[in-house]
């Protein structure tokens, strides 16, 4: 089964809100990471976040990472039109000798 | 950095016919993933490379699929027999563990359909 298991699996928000996505996984892991896709594009990495990190920023993308509940947020603040996209969580697990296991995605539709 | 490179863009084969699908990670690249993405199955990892040599082949879900990677700047994946189902979009990644460990750069992908 998937690593990583992202909820909801699809979101809408108005411009200007907070989108926060979640990510659960069943492993120990070295390091999560999170990506964007575009419609008809290919993967974009977002942000990484270590095993003994709990918190990272990087401009409106906030991640949090809680080992002891296998678990993992994004949050996007203030969002645009332009953040309408998909969005998936891969864990990188512990042994997996540079493996990334990808969940299936949370579609993220921004209104202006 | 023109990132990784793939080609085709858009492949459509009738089936039975083989199907070769290329990629050129970015210079510098020690890891080449290839990946298969559907509605139904999401992202999977099929095969990854490093330093030009297969690690983990798992993926491959049956004989039909092979992949090479001659030389650090490329690699295919073939498909021979292609079947409907293998309709999906592929795509190639790569990664260096020198420049953060396990970022993966993807390339736009193949958008393969077989009738």
């Amino acid at each position: 089964s998937q690593q990583g298991e992202e909820d909801p699996q699809a979101l809408s928000i108005q411009e200007g809100e907070n989108a926060t996505m979640n990510c659960s996984y069943k492993t120990s892991i070295n390091n999560l990471q999170w990506y964007r896709q575009n419609s008809g594009r290919g993967l974009v990495h977002l942000i990484l976040i270590r095993s003994n990190e709990r918190e990272k920023h990087s401009g409106r993308l906030r991640v949090t990472l809680d080992t002891s509940k296998k678990s993992s947020s994004l949050l996007i603040t203030a969002s645009r039109a332009a953040d309408t996209a998909s969005y998936f969580c891969a864990t990188d697990a512990t042994g997996a000798n540079s493996k990334l296991t990808f969940g299936k995605g949370i579609t993220l539709s921004v209104r202006p | 950095d023109a990132g990784v490179i793939q080609s085709p863009r858009h492949e459509v084969t009738e089936m039975g016919q083989e199907v070769t699908l290329r990629c050129k990670p970015i210079s510098g690249h020690d890891y080449l993933f290839w990946y298969r993405q559907t509605m139904m199955r999401g992202l999977e990892l099929l095969i990854y490379f490093n330093n030009n040599v297969p690690i983990d082949d798992s993926g491959m879900p049956e004989d039909r699929f092979s992949a090479k990677m001659p030389n650090a700047s490329f690699s295919t994946l073939k498909i021979q027999p292609s079947e409907p189902r293998d309709s999906a979009v592929y795509f190639c990644a790569s990664s260096s563990p020198l420049g953060g460990p396990y970022e993966q750069y993807f390339g736009p992908g193949t958008r393969l359909t077989v009738t």
